[in-house]
């Protein structure tokens, strides 16, 4: 169990609708990133947060959203869903102290099938 | 700016067999590397870290040495088990003092196929 939890485990939904995705990372960690795992493209990063604010955004669409609250979870929102977001989307979080060195802890996903 | 290059998979290895998944890498600054495992159905676990030129990191009988002079950060393991079949990525930390941030690059994933 790596600390961080992500809600729901599995969704299924059409296409056009919006969904969002939760995570709670792990206690004392200030830093949330959000990254989409789908069959033909791996490991996409898509958007960071620190202690609420941006800090990074990646191959994040227009349609997607997030952001991190001040009890430090965070939110994605997905809309206007298409076939294509199908994916396993994970959120991640590490305590982010000047360094590099700082591990990064994976929830287990919210797997995301539109239909 | 980074990036990190990873073997593609699939790697079939029979049981017992030695495992090297090369992972090579071009940074700015002084990364930190990493070996993540990614088991059926599972998240992203860290496997081993290694922060700074010649540290080895190891780990449940893997092993990768930081080489700063080849830009490599290979993953080996002497005798693979069934159990270690999964996808293994490869990824690089780096810290943007301009945007006070931790930057993470992951290279595309190995699967690892071991057979009995």
């Amino acid at each position: 169990d790596s600390g961080v939890t992500q809600t729901p485990k599995h969704l299924i939904t059409a296409t056009g609708q919006r969904v969002t995705l939760r995570c709670s990372p792990r206690s004392g960690d200030l830093s949330v990133y959000w990254y989409q795992q789908s069959l033909d493209q791996g490991l996409q990063f898509l958007i960071q947060y620190y202690n609420g604010e941006e800090r990074a955004k990646g191959n994040i669409l227009e349609r997607f959203s997030a952001q991190q609250f001040p009890d430090l979870h965070s939110e994605l929102n997905l809309s206007s869903l298409e076939l294509g977001d199908s994916a396993l989307y994970f959120c991640a979080s590490s305590v982010v102290s000047s360094g590099a060195e700082n591990t990064i802890y994976f929830g287990e996903g919210s797997w995301l099938t539109v239909v | 700016g980074n990036s990190v290059t990873q073997m593609e998979g699939p790697v079939t290895l029979s049981e017992e067999a030695f495992l090297t998944i090369n992972c090579t890498y071009t940074a700015t600054g002084y990364p930190s590397l990493f070996w993540y495992v990614q088991y059926p159905g599972e998240g992203l676990q860290l496997l081993l870290k290694a922060t700074k030129a010649d540290d080895k990191g190891s780990n449940k009988g893997f092993e990768a040495t930081y080489r700063k002079e080849t830009t490599s950060f290979h993953l080996e393991k002497g005798s693979v088990q069934v159990s270690d079949s999964a996808v293994y990525f490869c990824a690089l930390s780096d810290y943007m003092n301009s945007g006070g941030y931790q930057k993470v690059t992951f290279g595309i994933g190995t699967k690892l196929q071991v057979i009995p």
